[in-house]
């Protein structure tokens, strides 16, 4: 079974510091996917970032990175020079082919950018 | 380009009603899922396809039906509605482990059950 775990509920962070989500994951799996998803308070969920687990580079996307350590299993996401409009809740997720390639979600953390 | 379209966006039901939320996509994924999302949670995965006529059990698959006659299609049934099932649901599409990588969201349903 796949278990994602998101230890942060919630965190304040300066308008223009970076910020680092933390991830971690449990999986039997050799092959699996970590995706970030973005859910602003109008509620759509929007795809930020994907690590593949064999990719040999961490996954960047513009202000997004994920620093991905394969052996300690966590994916954390970090948003460089944060904007007033990232306050929003960020949920971790993974998913495999063994697995149906269901995506299994952490619980989320709520940012929130102070100017 | 329409993406992923779910319909209604609000819903409510009366305890003991049967629904149907309609989920289309246009892109031609193999992969469809519906989820629901508590408030202040995560979404967690009721039913799921691979392709057209497969489906198969999510985690919280109790009072809903699903069938996929189509690749575009992927219907979520709620058979007697219970206060339980207020919720927000999404459902998304997948390549299936192709590139791109990653899942497409509806905008969701909000759906309180009086």
């Amino acid at each position: 079974a796949q278990k994602i775990t998101q230890t942060q509920p919630g965190m304040f962070v300066q308008e223009k510091e970076a910020v680092t989500l933390d991830c971690t994951y449990d999986t039997s799996d050799p092959s699996y996917g970590l995706f970030w998803y973005k859910q602003p308070s109008s509620g759509e969920m929007i795809f930020l970032i994907y690590q593949g687990s064999y990719d040999q580079q961490n996954a960047t996307e513009g202000r997004y990175s994920l620093n991905f350590q394969k052996a300690r299993k966590s994916a954390n996401l970090v948003i460089s020079a944060s904007q007033l409009g990232d306050s929003a809740m960020y949920f971790c997720a993974m998913g495999s082919k063994a697995a149906g390639n269901k995506l299994t979600f952490g619980g989320g953390t709520r940012v929130l950018v102070k100017p | 380009n329409a993406g992923v379209t779910q319909t209604p966006k609000f819903q409510v039901l009366k305890t003991g009603q049967s629904m149907t939320l309609q989920c289309a996509q246009d892109m031609n994924h193999e992969y469809m899922s519906w989820y629901r999302q508590d408030p202040g949670m995560g979404l967690r995965l009721i039913h799921y396809s691979v392709g057209a006529g497969i489906t198969d059990q999510g985690e919280v698959p109790n009072g809903y039906n699903v069938s996929r006659s189509t690749t575009e299609d992927f219907p979520l049934r709620l058979l007697s509605a219970a206060p339980s099932q207020t919720s927000v649901y999404f459902c998304a599409t997948s390549t299936g482990g192709r590139r791109p990588y990653g899942y497409t969201f509806g905008s969701g349903t909000r759906l309180t059950v009086v």
